[in-house]
């Protein structure tokens, strides 16, 4: 399978404690982009990177979250001290800057936080 | 600053009869627009994308929509339901930076 993959499909954690999230992106592209979706609504944009780069980061993400994409290939995302209002599903997408510029999903990862 | 709004949380349709799902966006500039489905447990799926080239724009399984700039519309159809069209669907705007703008979503249920 060559599209995007994303590490674990599911986490519950206690308030408090730190989620890592892992997205593998398509081999050649080189924008990874996270978003969140909470129930009923529609995923919003979190932070993008280009190669190793971290371009922009939204008003969305607090201070409790990190993102990396070490060598410019995989990327996590990181959550200290998670809270109840974390709880949603968390989305990373890749896309080719150069090529008709189409995101292409995975399949989330969901987040309950007890 | 760029939005779309998708205006019905929810559509249900006969099978075999018409979709129209429907979607009006807000755009300092000509904007770049997609339709993406997200089936239960899956993830999102690209249907169809206007990029400023013909405005009717045809996608997978039979969709298609039309960019309408006078009435800042972007509105989905398909002619014929089928039962693997439940699913909800995403109206989407993309900024100059590349950033995606989904709309609140629809969910399409299919009635048999």
């Amino acid at each position: 399978d060559t599209g995007v993959s994303q590490d674990p499909r599911h986490k519950i954690t206690k308030r408090g404690q730190n989620v890592t999230f892992r997205c593998d992106p398509i081999s050649e592209h080189n924008r990874l982009y996270w978003y969140r979706q909470t129930l009923g609504q529609g995923p919003e944009f979190l932070t993008y990177f280009q190669n190793e780069a971290q371009l922009e980061k939204s008003r969305l993400l607090s201070d409790r979250f990190s993102a990396e994409r070490p060598k410019g290939s995989f990327s996590t995302l990181e959550i200290q001290r998670t809270e109840q209002g974390d709880s949603a599903m968390y989305l990373c997408a890749s896309s080719f800057t150069y090529v008709a510029n189409e995101q292409f999903f995975g399949p989330g990862t969901r987040l309950t936080v007890l | 600053a760029q939005s779309v709004t998708q205006l019905d949380s929810h559509v249900s349709v006969s099978e075999g009869t018409p979709v129209l799902l429907r979607c009006n966006y807000s755009s300092s500039y000509s904007p770049s627009l997609f339709w993406y489905v997200q089936h239960p447990n899956k993830g999102l799926q690209l249907l169809l994308k206007y990029t400023s080239a013909a405005t009717l724009v045809k996608g997978i399984n039979g969709f298609e929509a039309e960019f309408k700039k006078s009435e800042t519309s972007f509105h989905l159809t398909k002619p014929s339901a089928h039962m693997s069209d439940a699913a909800e669907y995403f109206c989407v705007v993309r900024s100059l930076d590349e950033k995606l703008t989904f709309g609140t979503g629809t969910r399409l249920t299919i009635i048999p």
